[in-house]
């Protein structure tokens, strides 16, 4: 099947310092790719929709300032905590695919200090 | 409004026999597709198995079978001959096709396959 890609697979920062998240579609090109965000024990919530070449589109209750997504080529996209704080801490997991099939990332777990 | 509902959230299953996780889904959305996928502690997402709307045939992927019951809005997930290896979350998902094909998750089930 497809592959998708994140880098990093860990990161522990410092609290308002900012985070990017990189996703990337190995063998397919993607012009839309979805951010979810999943904290332990629950279950994958969807933040915002990447779409390549245009502004993203985020979900109710998501801070598009706080988290920028750039989705500058068809087999990349990003995604930026800015300012992050302990709250923020969580497992961030991209995907990518088609109609039927949605590849996802290994996911980047943040933590905050 | 919850539009994915998994009322299970742990199963026990003995090793080679079949189980069943359920999940019902909202929807006005004439076209919409429904996945389920597995997670094991590692975090990531493996996909099992797809099906569409408008598909008249339950979707079946080698131990996986979804049994879609349209009227009833439910898309429980079927696996057979459970495996120790089969122990994980497991997440069913539905893509409505108006509002640009974003997927969402419904709360999971954690299957544990006892030896």
């Amino acid at each position: 099947g497809a592959v998708v890609s994140q880098h990093p697979s860990r990161v522990i920062c410092k609290s308002g310092t900012s985070v990017k998240i990189e996703c990337r579609s190995l063998d397919f090109q993607a012009t839309t790719m979805f951010w979810y965000r999943q904290f332990p024990k629950q279950s994958l919530m969807l933040m915002a929709t990447s779409n390549e070449g245009s502004k993203a589109t985020y979900e109710q209750g998501v801070e598009k300032d706080k988290f920028l997504i750039n989705h500058a080529s068809l087999t990349l996209s990003t995604l930026t905590v800015t300012s992050a704080h302990p709250e923020d801490s969580s497992f961030y997991i991209c995907s990518g695919g088609s109609q039927e099939t949605q590849y996802f990332g290994p996911g980047t777990r943040l933590l905050v200090l | 409004a919850q539009k994915i509902t998994q009322t299970q959230p742990g199963m026990f299953v003995q090793e080679k026999e079949a189980v069943t996780l359920d999940c019902t889904y909202d929807t006005s959305d004439p076209s919409y597709g429904l996945f389920w996928y597995k997670q094991p502690s590692s975090g990531e997402m493996i996909f099992l198995i797809y099906q569409g709307s408008y598909d008249q045939q339950n979707a079946t992927e080698g131990r996986y079978s979804l049994n879609f019951q349209k009227a009833r809005k439910s898309a429980n997930l079927v696996i057979s001959a459970s495996q120790l290896g089969d122990s994980a979350m497991y997440f069913c998902a539905m893509r409505e096709d108006t509002g640009g094909f974003k997927t969402i998750f419904g709360a999971g089930t954690r299957l544990f396959v006892k030896a």
